[in-house]
């Protein structure tokens, strides 16, 4: 596609409940990123995947959040029995090779709401 | 402390005024620097992109670099309402992981 794309672009659960969120990057885009944006924050760093593999998942909160990138292209963030401080917008973003030099692109965002 | 401090907003102008918008940070290893703009509801899109220390420009817009004083300032010239955006300062380590830690954010409005 032209850009990276997020579904669903809203989401609101109860808490407890399971999520699934959809990131497409951009079609020959290596690297992949999740980042997490608070209201009112810079997005933080969730994770990072460079083909099929996470290199990096130092920024996931805990355990009840998961992501998989299984063909090296779409990627899902899973996060389980949802609290009310997950509430955010979750945003996605690829980029050519993941280096330092190769530019970011992000998507418009999932914003979840947990009620 | 944070690693990236941004200076809090937010920041109202008029139309054709000087912005100056400016960031500092603590670990020495990030060599790559970046502003972003954001739109409500909306997905960062790079702006400026700079490497080490010094300056670029890009029309209206100049970023500066001072990594001996760990300082980072976004410059914006005959500013305009369609600048009116959060502004995100982002920087990274160099390696093959690009991972963004980015500022706070400070919300510009330009006035008419």
């Amino acid at each position: 596609g032209a850009g990276v794309s997020q579904t669903p672009s809203n989401k609101v659960t109860e808490k407890g409940k399971y999520v699934e969120l959809r990131c497409d990057p951009i079609s020959g885009h290596t690297a992949l990123y999740w980042y997490r944006q608070s209201l009112g924050q810079g997005p933080e760093f969730l994770i990072y995947f460079q083909g099929t593999g996470a290199a990096d998942d130092s920024g996931l909160p805990n355990d009840r959040f998961f992501a998989v990138r299984p063909e090296g292209s779409v990627s899902t963030l899973k996060i389980q029995r949802t609290e009310r401080g997950d509430s955010a917008v979750y945003l996605c973003a690829s980029s050519l090779t993941g280096g330092a030099n190769s530019q970011a692109f992000f998507g418009q965002g999932t914003r979840l709401t947990v009620v | 402390q944070k690693e990236v401090e941004q200076d809090p907003g937010p920041l109202s102008v008029p139309e054709g005024a000087i912005v100056s918008l400016n960031c500092t940070y603590s670990n020495s290893a990030f060599q790559y620097f970046m502003w972003y703009r954001q739109y409500s509801r909306k997905g960062p899109e790079l702006l400026m992109y700079t490497y080490s220390s010094g300056n670029k420009e890009d029309g209206r817009f100049t970023a500066q670099v001072d990594k001996s004083s760990k300082y980072i300032s976004l410059f914006i010239r005959d500013s305009q309402p369609s600048d009116s955006a959060t502004y995100l300062c982002a920087m990274s380590e160099s390696g093959a992981n690009s991972k963004l830690t980015f500022g706070k954010g400070i919300t510009l409005s330009v006035r008419p």
